[in-house]
């Protein structure tokens, strides 16, 4: 158990929705990174908060956003939904914002998409 | 081309046996370098984390870093039926923030 908590393990949804993902990184992290699974284009990275402020956009679509809130803990929110969003959606933590910290995943929310 | 490759296999092997699992690389700002386990349906898991070039060692598994040839490895010594899963290589480099750069994983059956 990497102590990285996603909720929910799995939603299953219909074009044109909007979703929201929730993530509660381990005790004391401060950053938070979301990432997309999916078997085109394997792992990868979308965005990274650090204590409450955007740290880093990968290429996370407009449709896309996420915060982190005072208690650490971030959502992703994902409108207009499209047949290609079906993926995995993984979170990650770490202790803070510096390369050398590893990142920790929990088992991530599969999204599907009717 | 994808800035890090990996063999997707599937790779196959006896119990017992020596393992080597291997990524290139095409950036060379690439600084840490990760090997991450995942078992279907859950997250990737840390195994391995590394600096620059050079080896690393935690128990049965072995990381190496060629930074000159852009080529990490991972040996998993006496691999058991329990290490069968798909492996990702992840790079990181110091310019692009904490971004994590995945290979697209290897599929690994030990079979008893």
């Amino acid at each position: 158990d990497s102590g990285v908590t996603q909720t929910p393990k799995h939603l299953i949804t219909a074009t044109g929705q909007r979703v929201t993902l929730r993530c509660s990184p381990r005790s004391g992290d401060l950053s938070v990174y979301w990432y997309q699974q999916s078997l085109d284009q394997g792992l990868q990275f979308l965005i990274q908060y650090y204590n409450g402020e955007e740290r880093a956009k990968g290429n996370i679509l407009e449709r896309f956003s996420a915060q982190q809130f005072p208690d650490l803990h971030s959502e992703l929110n994902l409108s207009s939904l499209e047949l290609g969003d079906s993926a995995l959606y993984f979170c990650a933590s770490s202790v803070g914002a510096d390369p050398n910290q590893p990142q920790h995943f929990g088992d991530g929310t599969r999204l599907s998409i009717l | 081309q994808k800035e890090v490759e990996q063999d997707p296999g599937p790779l196959s092997v006896p119990e017992g046996a020596i393992v080597s699992l291997n990524c290139t690389y095409s950036n060379s700002a690439f600084q840490y370098f990760m090997w991450y386990r995942q078992y279907s349906r859950k997250g990737p898991e840390l195994l391995m984390y590394t600096y620059s070039s050079g080896n690393k060692e935690d128990g049965r598994f072995t990381a190496q870093v060629d930074k000159s040839s852009k080529y990490i490895s991972l040996f998993i010594r006496d691999s058991q039926p329990s290490d069968s899963a798909t492996y990702l290589c992840a790079m990181m480099s110091l310019w692009a923030g904490n971004m994590l750069t995945f290979g697209g994983g290897t599929r690994l059956m030990v079979k008893p």
